[in-house]
């Protein structure tokens, strides 16, 4: 099953703008994790944020997390043709399980 | 960071056949791999954890027949599509848990793109 869910669905943007995608989840975690999947490969882990913390960056990429809200958020900045690719949000569940969400398709325009 | 490899990377094969797809930990060992689907377009959804020495278990609506699985090392984790049939065709694609069990982060194959005709 499904833990989170994504919006939006799809995302368009011109290169150099921001991208923001948003992932809400059901039940507590200890962390939320993001994903990115280039067409039909593999996934590629980019940032983990820990349940006590309310954002982090790396490079480009800011992720913000409001357990109040069970709600998290990918920002990228400066976005690049390159940064194509689907984005999904991940958590945690017993046994070492990690649920995804649906997922937001970026695409970004040279 | 830890490696996971599947083999293959695709395979075609005729309705009713079964299909093997490997997934190695190349770098660590692990006593917990999982097995996720994703169908074009959407999210990748977990079928069932393989569980090194004992019986993997699966997801609800995972037909546990259909979707052979069998952890024979501690690198190595193999499901076999049994029968196969045109709406099995689909992406598969292994993990593992981090280093020592950690909770925090998964590695991931590259995926399995399985095709059947």
């Amino acid at each position: 099953s499904q833990q989170g869910e994504e919006d939006p669905q799809a995302l368009s943007i011109q290169e150099g703008e921001n991208a923001t995608m948003n992932c809400s989840y059901k039940t507590s975690i200890n962390n939320l994790q993001w994903y990115r999947q280039n067409s039909g490969r593999g996934l590629v882990h980019l940032i983990l944020i820990r349940s006590n913390e309310r954002e982090k960056h790396s490079g480009r990429l800011r992720v913000t997390l409001d357990t109040s809200k069970k709600s998290s958020s990918l920002l990228i900045t400066a976005s690049r043709a390159a940064d194509t690719a689907s984005y999904f949000c991940a958590t945690p569940c017993p046994g070492f399980k990690t649920i995804f969400g649906a997922g937001t398709r970026l695409f970004v325009k040279a | 960071g830890a490696v996971v490899s599947q083999h293959p990377s695709w395979v075609i094969c005729k309705s009713g056949t079964s299909v093997k797809i490997e997934c190695r930990s190349l770098d660590f060992q692990a006593t917990t791999m999982f097995w996720y689907r994703q169908f074009p377009k959407q999210s990748l959804m977990l079928m069932a954890t393989s569980n090194e020495g004992s019986k993997a278990t699966y997801e609800q609506g995972v037909e546990k027949d259909k979707f052979l699985i069998n952890h024979a090392s501690l690198t190595l984790s193999t499901l076999t599509v049994t029968s196969a049939h045109p709406e099995d065709s689909s992406f598969y694609i292994c993990s593992a848990p981090g280093l020592a069990g950690s909770r925090d982060e998964q590695f991931f194959g590259p995926g399995t793109r399985l095709t059947v005709l």
